[in-house]
């Protein structure tokens, strides 16, 4: 199981990037997948999501992103999508592709679905600077 | 912004026993599951936890986990020199509808 992402660079303030990801043994259109970045010495913050064709593919996105960023994904080519418009210095960061799976499990004989991150990319940095 | 909150740090000896808190609300680790991740210095983050206790194949049984109510926490026993890392807790938040992270917590081993 692997994960690639690609893309990442140097780009000035307001201007665009795409990043890409990769992956690999497993199957991919079973798997939501999500986008998480982190800031130099900061934090893990989640960027957004992209559900599965079950699902129809809806994503969701953190409101630090809404309207700037956009996540897609192609099943045939096992890889996922962040393009990033109108880049500020604040979207400074390492960003990760990372896999989420679905499992289930019981609780008081109650049987419940739960999703959870995991597997992670090595991630690749985007910088915005003048 | 951080909706989980950990302690910035925490540290113990060779053998001893962490404990690394991660307190929420009702909208995330009160309803839906918590995960927790290691990242090692330099290194992308890895899943240590999931499902509030399970261990995925490969983590060590020193390892363990607990949910109650809008608080989890994660013990490392019998701390190694190889467990210094950076730990984190998440959860998916019914409000916001997004995950939410910790803020972090620093595990040093003295």
């Amino acid at each position: 199981v692997q994960l690639l992402e690609s893309g990442g660079g140097l780009v000035q303030p307001g201007g665009s990037l795409r990043l890409s990801c990769a992956a690999s043994g497993f199957t991919f259109s079973d798997h939501y997948m999500n986008w998480v970045r982190q800031a130099p010495g900061r934090g893990l913050e989640w960027v957004g999501r992209s559900r599965d064709r079950v699902s129809s593919f809806t994503t969701s996105y953190a409101a630090s992103v809404t309207g700037r960023f956009t996540i897609s994904r192609d099943d045939s080519q096992t890889s996922l999508y962040l393009q990033m418009n109108s880049l500020n210095t604040e979207d400074t960061a390492v960003y990760y592709c990372v896999r989420e799976s679905k499992d289930y499990g019981t609780s008081s004989g109650y049987r419940y679905s739960y999703y959870y991150m995991d597997v992670w990319g090595k991630g690749t940095t985007v910088t915005v600077s003048s | 912004q951080s909706v989980l909150t950990q302690p910035p740090s925490a540290s113990g000896t060779p053998g001893q026993r962490v404990t690394i808190s991660c307190s929420g609300g009702s909208s995330n680790i009160g309803t839906n599951t918590v995960s927790w991740h290691q990242q090692l210095p330099g290194a992308a983050p890895k899943l240590l936890i999931y499902n509030n206790n399970q261990r995925p194949s490969g983590v060590p049984a020193r390892f363990s986990a607990s949910k109650s109510g809008t608080s989890a926490s994660l013990a490392i026993s019998g701390l190694q020199s190889e467990d210094e890392a950076d730990y984190y807790c998440a959860a998916w938040d019914d409000s916001l509808i997004a995950y939410v992270f910790g803020t972090g917590t620093k595990v040093t081993v003295l």
